[in-house]
């Protein structure tokens, strides 16, 4: 089955810098990655997510990209505010058909943003 | 106006009971989940339903018995509770139409004592 790795567990930065995550994943079959985010006590959220007919995405600061051959792929923070700070989920699935639709989560980076 | 909304949001419970947590979405989704979040913060997915079908049940011991009266509702029931049980319980949903963008609800933390 399916395993995604997450590195790594814990991330501190300075509030400007940028941040990035790197997850591997190791079924050449899953073709959606999406990432959450989880606040101290929340619910995780999804922040942004790719598909394997695109390398890239990008939504304001946060952007994911792709790498299909190596399996790799990656979240990246540009200008990192402290609202930044949470556990980000990297996770992986096979899309159509629908009903085997399993996210297999990685295990999670801590991201801290220091003022 | 909740999405994805479970009751209850804290459970305190002794070893050996019987305990239920409900999930409920307004969000006409097609398939719901149940997911478990340990204390180092690992998510795994334990069960899934479709259209009130299941359609994965991972490798959890069968004191948990999902069940879903209704697509819009996925309830979990747990059984002869362990101190192992101990965790964050999410509910999740999904469009279930190629669409795998899952919503969460806020979570139950289930205490074992």
């Amino acid at each position: 089955g399916e395993n995604v790795e997450q590195h790594p567990s814990t991330l501190s930065v300075q509030e400007g810098d940028s941040a990035v995550i790197k997850c591997t994943y190791s079924d050449s079959a899953s073709n959606y990655f999406p990432w959450y985010k989880q606040e101290l006590g929340k619910r995780p959220q999804l922040i942004i997510d790719i598909r394997s007919n695109v390398g890239e995405k990008k939504d304001q600061r946060i952007a994911v990209t792709l790498n299909k051959t190596a399996k790799h792929f990656s979240l990246h923070i540009t200008e990192t505010q402290p609202e930044d700070s949470a556990v980000y989920f990297c996770a992986a699935s096979n899309a159509p058909p629908y009903n085997t639709d399993k996210l297999i989560f990685g295990t999670g980076t801590r991201l801290q943003v220091f003022p | 106006d909740t999405a994805v909304s479970q009751t209850p949001k804290y459970l305190v419970t002794q070893m050996g009971n019987d305990k239920s947590i409900k999930c409920e979405q307004n969000l006409g989704h097609d398939t719901m989940y149940w997911y478990k979040q340990d204390s180092k913060k690992f998510l795994k997915i334990m069960f899934s339903y479709n259209n009130k079908e299941l359609i994965i049940n991972e490798t959890v011991p069968n004191r948990f018995s999902p069940k879903s009266p209704d697509k819009a509702h996925l309830n979990l029931h747990i059984n002869s509770l362990e101190l192992g049980d101990s965790a964050v319980y999410f509910c999740a949903s999904s469009p279930g139409d190629r669409v795998n963008i899952q919503y969460f609800g806020a979570g139950t933390r289930l205490s074992v004592l």
